[in-house]
């Protein structure tokens, strides 16, 4: 059974440092991993998303990594700011029946203090 | 720009009563999910639809059952609620592509007394 871990499962860290999630999983056998961001009372919004053949992804000061070999991947954040503060999932993406799923982790909660 | 849009948005129900949560996506997504959020237990796949017409069991189906109206609607009914159920539910959609991301909506806020 595919099973997802974040750690650590909360983050303070003051503002301009820079940070890094850790996701890890089970079972390599997956499409690709996404992380998400949530907001309080919001939806998730996906931020990242690593196919299982390539090893990262950057989009602004975010940068992703996956080792699918070790079943890991990070979630690099530079220069943090207060607008950073969320919580941060991962997921990984794998087989279902006739489609597919996403399996989450439980989160890091992020916050950036002035 | 819509993209998913879920209602209500919060809830209250008493034990046993009975209540439908609405998703709908306008980005021509085949496949829509619904989600379940415990603290705790991360996000949890309830029922699925890889296309329209089609619905299948996630990992907690019990209670709940599913309707997929059409490529847009998808919708989520608890038939005798129970406090177990409380939860923030959400409504996910993404294409067949399997490297396209997942979209959610905004969530529904469910308190079952």
């Amino acid at each position: 059974k595919q099973e997802v871990t974040q750690i650590p499962a909360a983050l303070s860290v003051p503002e301009g440092e820079n940070l890094v999630l850790n996701c890890s999983f089970t079972d390599s056998a997956i499409y690709n991993l996404q992380w998400f961001r949530q907001d309080p009372g919001k939806g998730l919004t996906s931020l990242l998303l690593i196919q299982s053949s390539q090893r990262e992804q950057t989009s602004g000061r975010l940068n992703a990594s996956l080792d699918k070999s070790s079943g890991r991947s990070t979630l690099y954040i530079a220069a943090s700011q207060p607008g950073d503060s969320a919580t941060y999932l991962c997921a990984v993406r794998r087989a279902l029946g006739n489609t597919d799923k996403l399996i989450f982790g439980t989160g890091t909660r992020l916050q950036v203090f002035p | 720009n819509a993209g998913v849009t879920q209602t209500p948005k919060f809830q209250v129900l008493k034990t046993g009563q009975s209540m439908t949560l609405q998703c709908a996506q306008d980005m021509n997504h085949n496949s829509m999910y619904w989600y379940r959020q415990d603290p705790g237990m991360g996000l949890r796949l309830i029922y699925y639809s890889a296309s329209e017409g089609t619905t299948d069991k996630g990992e907690v189906p019990n209670g709940y059952n599913v309707s997929r109206l059409n490529k847009r609607e998808f919708s989520l009914r608890l038939e005798s609620a129970a406090p177990s159920q409380t939860s923030v539910y959400f409504c996910a959609s993404t294409q067949r592509s399997l490297n396209s991301p997942l979209h959610f909506g905004n969530g529904t806020r469910l308190t079952v007394t």
